[in-house]
């Protein structure tokens, strides 16, 4: 079974915190990607990644920064967390030239 | 531009048949996805279209023309379980998926 694993379900963070959204992924796929997802809005593309160490600003990139350091890991990371960072992050992944994409189960941020 | 609408919101009644529809504009084309949501889940993948055509699966079935730019995912003998969020996107040129807002589908028994 494909599996792509957040670590964090759930946090609460306070205005200003760096956090740190991990993300695993155990079929060797190429390709990573990080969502927010807000009511109204649909998935909106934070930061992506074709190959380690590679990455690429989506389209809401402004307060994140992501690292790519081996295949199968893609982190997400909020340097001074914010209260509109408020949200629902979805990590995916897909080999090159896939048809389908996995995405995680989801961790829910809210900041304080 | 790129853009790709879907309504907000359907009912449906358990047993029935429901098309969900789905418009896009796009100068390069690479696909058409259709994703289930259940709320506080993930979304899984339901169907993918690149060719023009129906294709079923099961209850569901999804259908794309490329020259309309307009998809619909059909569900037939809906059951309470269907009640979700149903996501469609298109894979662009560069590869890149861009997403409607999605559809909440409620269905009553």
């Amino acid at each position: 079974d494909v599996k792509v694993t957040q670590s964090s379900r759930y946090l609460v963070k306070r205005t200003g915190e760096k956090v740190f959204l991990e993300c695993v992924q155990d079929m060797d796929h190429e390709n990573m990607f990080w969502y927010r997802q807000d009511p109204g809005l649909g998935l909106r593309l934070i930061y992506f990644s074709y190959d380690v160490k590679m990455k690429e600003k989506g389209d809401i990139p402004e307060g994140y920064s992501v690292s790519r350091e081996k295949k199968e890991r893609f982190s997400l990371i909020l340097e001074s967390a914010s209260t509109n960072q408020t949200s629902m992050y979805l990590c995916a992944s897909t080999r090159q030239g896939g048809n389908t994409i996995y995405f995680g189960e989801g961790s829910w941020l809210t900041v304080v | 531009g790129q853009n790709i609408d879907q309504p907000t919101e359907m009912t449906a009644t358990e047993g029935a048949i429901v098309q969900i529809n789905c418009t896009y504009q796009t100068s390069g084309f690479n696909g058409l996805f259709w994703y289930q949501q259940h709320a506080g889940e993930a979304p899984t993948f339901l169907s993918y279209n690149v060719l023009d055509g129906l294709e079923e699966k099961g209850r569901f079935s999804s259908f794309l023309s490329r020259s309309k730019g307009y998809s619909y995912l059909l569900l037939k003998e809906l059951q309470m379980k269907d009640s979700a969020s149903y996501l469609c996107a298109f894979m662009d040129s560069n590869y890149q998926l861009i997403w409607g807002a999605g559809t909440k589908l409620i269905i009553k028994p």
